[in-house]
C-alpha cells in the first residue's frame, strides 16, 4: 500500500534554532517527491521538489534530502524565524500514467520567541 | 497577478443544502484538482480534470459534484448527499498531470 508517513506530528523550537523534518513513503514506481508549507488556513506552497536523482536540494534556509534507496526524506530548516509556523507537508507521486500524488499529514512546527 | 483564487474563504450551510465552491485561474493551466483536508489527515483528492469537458473521480467523489466547462474554472458542489461536509476545502491546477500543483488560499466549509 503507498502511504507516506511524516515524523513528528509537531514541533515547538525556538528562534534562531535549526530543526529537521522527517518523511517516509512506501510509494512505488517512486517519481518525485516535494515538500509543502501549508500557513494555517491557506493553501500549500511548494518549497523543493526531489527526484529520484538528486540526494539534497537547498531554498534559502530550507534544505530537503533524499535517500531513494531507503525511501526517506528530510527538510532542515536551519535559524528558523518565527514565520516559519506552519505545516510541513511531504508529497510524493508515482509513475503511474494516472494521477496519484500521496500526501504526508504534515508536521506541524511552531517557533517561539 | 497570475494565481489560482477560491471562493468564499469561509461558507456556511445548513444541513439538506448544496453549496458550489468557486475555483478559478489565469495560469492557462490545463489540469485541476480538488481536495478535502481534515485534522490529522492528509490531502484527499476529491475530483480532478484533466482538459475542459472532461473530469474523473478522486478517492472520494461520493456526496461531490464538478463541471469544466471552461479552461479557468473547476466549481465544486457540495451536495446534501456528503454526509460529513464540514471541512477545508483546496483547488489546485498544474499544466499537466504530473507537474507541480499550484494551490488556491482554501474554502472552509462548515455545515451548521
Amino acid at each position: 500500500k503507498n502511504q507516506v508517513e511524516q515524523s513528528p506530528q509537531s514541533l515547538i523550537i525556538l528562534e534562531g534554532k535549526n530543526c529537521t523534518l522527517q518523511c517516509n513513503y512506501t510509494v512505488s514506481p517512486f517519481s518525485n517527491l516535494r515538500w509543502y508549507k501549508q500557513d494555517t488556513g491557506r493553501g500549500p506552497v511548494s518549497l523543493t521538489i526531489m527526484t529520484f536523482s538528486e540526494n539534497t536540494k537547498s531554498n534559502g534556509r530550507y534544505t530537503a534530502t533524499l535517500d531513494a534507496d531507503t525511501k526517506q526524506s528530510s527538510l532542515h530548516i536551519t535559524a528558523s524565524q518565527l514565520s516559519d509556523s506552519a505545516s510541513y507537508i511531504c508529497v510524493v507521486r508515482d509513475q503511474t500514467g494516472a494521477n496519484n500524488l500521496f500526501f504526508g499529514t504534515g508536521t506541524r512546527l511552531t517557533v517561539i520567541p | 497577478d497570475g494565481g489560482i483564487t477560491q471562493s468564499p474563504k469561509y461558507l456556511f450551510r445548513k444541513e439538506g443544502q448544496n453549496v458550489t465552491l468557486s475555483c478559478e485561474q489565469n495560469l492557462n493551466h490545463d489540469a485541476m484538482y480538488w481536495y478535502r483536508q481534515d485534522p490529522g489527515q492528509g490531502l484527499r483528492l476529491i475530483y480532478y480534470s484533466q482538459i475542459v469537458n472532461d473530469f474523473q473521480k478522486g478517492d472520494i467523489a461520493e456526496g461531490y459534484s464538478v463541471s469544466r466547462e471552461k479552461k479557468e474554472s473547476f466549481p465544486l458542489t457540495v451536495t446534501s448527499a456528503q454526509k460529513n461536509p464540514t471541512a477545508f476545502y483546496l483547488c489546485a491546477s498544474s499544466i499537466g498531470l504530473n507537474t507541480e500543483a499550484f494551490f488556491g488560499q482554501g474554502t472552509r466549509l462548515t455545515v451548521v
